[in-house]
């Protein structure tokens, strides 16, 4: 299995507070992705990486930051939770452009 | 640039059957097409990764074919098992992105 971590496993948060998931890989891969599965909509992307501090936006990226200080980690931020942010959110690796993606185990975040 | 489509969006069938699905994308700046397989209550794993016109992937029962002039692909299980009931995934890679279909669900009855 790829070495790839998602933490916390599971989160119950309070609404308008704030909320940092982390993804830690040790496989040195280039790019990272965070994404967001909910019912019907299948994987949606909400922000990746291609580098160290090189980040960009997917297609939900908002009320959602990312930051990327080092290779390993990615971190996926929510300034200030809302409902519509419960979800499953998965992390995803990939060393080059055309090779295939590792999955972490997912997150589930619950948002009262 | 998004817009990967899948159908169809959910499939039962008998074992022993084989059966196909479909992942439709924009043609303009194709990189790669991706297909996963996710079972409930894992992680999607990456079946093939095709970026030629004109590619056939095969792994054991699974196989796979691509056509980028028309923005297609096409995914096939033979002789379907229990064990082949997951969703399975496409994606479109257009360089640093990588954006997902919603999936077709797979349920092979024994």
């Amino acid at each position: 299995d790829a070495g790839i971590t998602q933490s916390p496993r599971h989160k119950v948060t309070e609404t308008g507070t704030p909320v940092t998931l982390r993804c830690h890989q040790t496989e040195n891969h280039r790019y990272m992705y965070w994404y967001r599965q909910d019912p019907g909509h299948g994987l949606r992307l909400i922000h990746y990486s291609y580098g160290v501090k090189d980040t960009d936006k997917g297609e939900v990226s908002d009320g959602y930051s990312v930051s990327r200080s080092k290779t390993e980690d990615f971190l996926l931020t929510l300034e200030s939770a809302t409902s519509s942010q419960t979800s499953v959110y998965f992390c995803a690796i990939r060393d080059r452009p055309n090779t295939e993606a590792f999955f972490g185990q997912g997150t589930r975040l619950t948002v009262v | 640039i998004l817009n990967v489509e899948q159908s169809p969006q959910s499939l039962h069938v008998q074992e022993g059957d084989s059966t196909n699905f479909t992942c439709s994308f924009p043609s303009s700046n194709f990189y790669a097409l991706h297909w996963y397989r996710w079972e409930t209550a894992k992680s999607p794993e990456a079946l093939f990764v095709m970026t030629l016109n004109g590619d056939e992937k095969k792994k054991g029962r699974i196989s796979a074919t691509l056509n980028t002039k028309e923005g297609y692909s096409y995914l096939y299980i033979k002789g379907s098992q229990p064990e082949d009931s997951a969703t399975y995934l496409c994606a479109r890679n257009t360089g640093n992105q990588f954006y997902f279909g919603t999936g077709t669900s797979l349920t092979v009855i024994p």
